[in-house]
């Protein structure tokens, strides 16, 4: 069963840099074809993609957001982080980060985590 | 501005199809497959057609969907109280080089 769970901070001050922590189970990012990506969205609106890596830590970004965003693995402890910097209050949101398995499922992300919510207040 | 556009609204009564349509162009939907997602009130979202037509183990098939040019649609056959919910299809778009949402439709069950 695979499952995935975002952790980090509920509340940044605007500047700051956010680092969200996604820690799965029941897959493994050495395994060929799998990703984790990250998505998130702001009260009442709509879905946005972030980033996503790959088990060959081949990396993408959402390109209106890429000089903002740092994403990087960890197998062995079965995390994936997300680094967003000069956070400021458009980027309150609940971030998502959510599994893909391009050989099987395309480019859909499948499993999901429950969200961590961000607000970005001074 | 998400370059994949849904109406806002959608609804039937119980029993009733619903058609939902997501407007986007050759550089996405044209030219990849869409994806649809179900977000319930309060939940994270959930996959509900995958490569354009394919549902997921559990998603009942009810739940259709199909491509036409650079359009999709996803299609809810005898709707019933549970499917009151977020709907979003996504893509990958080949100009943006990024994975893109649509702007949602709610759906609800009069």
């Amino acid at each position: 069963q695979i499952t995935l769970k975002e952790s980090g901070p509920t509340l940044v001050k605007p500047t700051q840099t956010l680092t969200l922590t996604c820690t799965f189970s029941g897959f493994s990012l050495r395994t060929s074809a799998v990703g984790v990506g990250w998505i998130r969205q702001p009260p009442g609106k709509a879905l946005e993609w972030l980033a996503v890596i790959y088990w060959n830590d081949d990396k993408r970004y959402n390109p209106s957001l890429k000089t903002r965003l740092s994403i990087t693995k960890d197998t062995s402890k079965k995390q994936v982080v997300l680094t967003m910097t000069n956070m400021d209050p458009v980027d309150t949101a609940t971030y998502y980060c959510a599994h893909r398995d391009i050989v099987v499922l395309g480019d859909a992300f499948d499993i999901w985590g429950h969200g961590t919510m961000v607000t970005v207040s001074s | 501005q998400s370059v994949l556009t849904q109406p806002p609204s959608a609804s039937g009564t119980p029993g009733q199809r619903v058609t939902i349509s997501c407007s986007g162009s050759s550089s996405n939907i044209g030219n990849n497959a869409v994806n649809w997602y179900q977000q319930l009130p309060g939940t994270a979202p959930k996959l509900l057609i995958y490569k354009s037509n394919q549902r997921p183990s559990g998603v009942p098939d009810r739940f259709s969907a199909s491509t036409s040019g650079a359009s999709a649609s996803l299609a809810i056959g005898g709707l019933q109280s549970e499917d009151e919910a977020d709907y979003y299809c996504a893509a990958w778009d080949d100009s943006l080089s990024g994975y893109v949402f649509g702007t949602g439709t709610k759906v609800t069950v009069l």
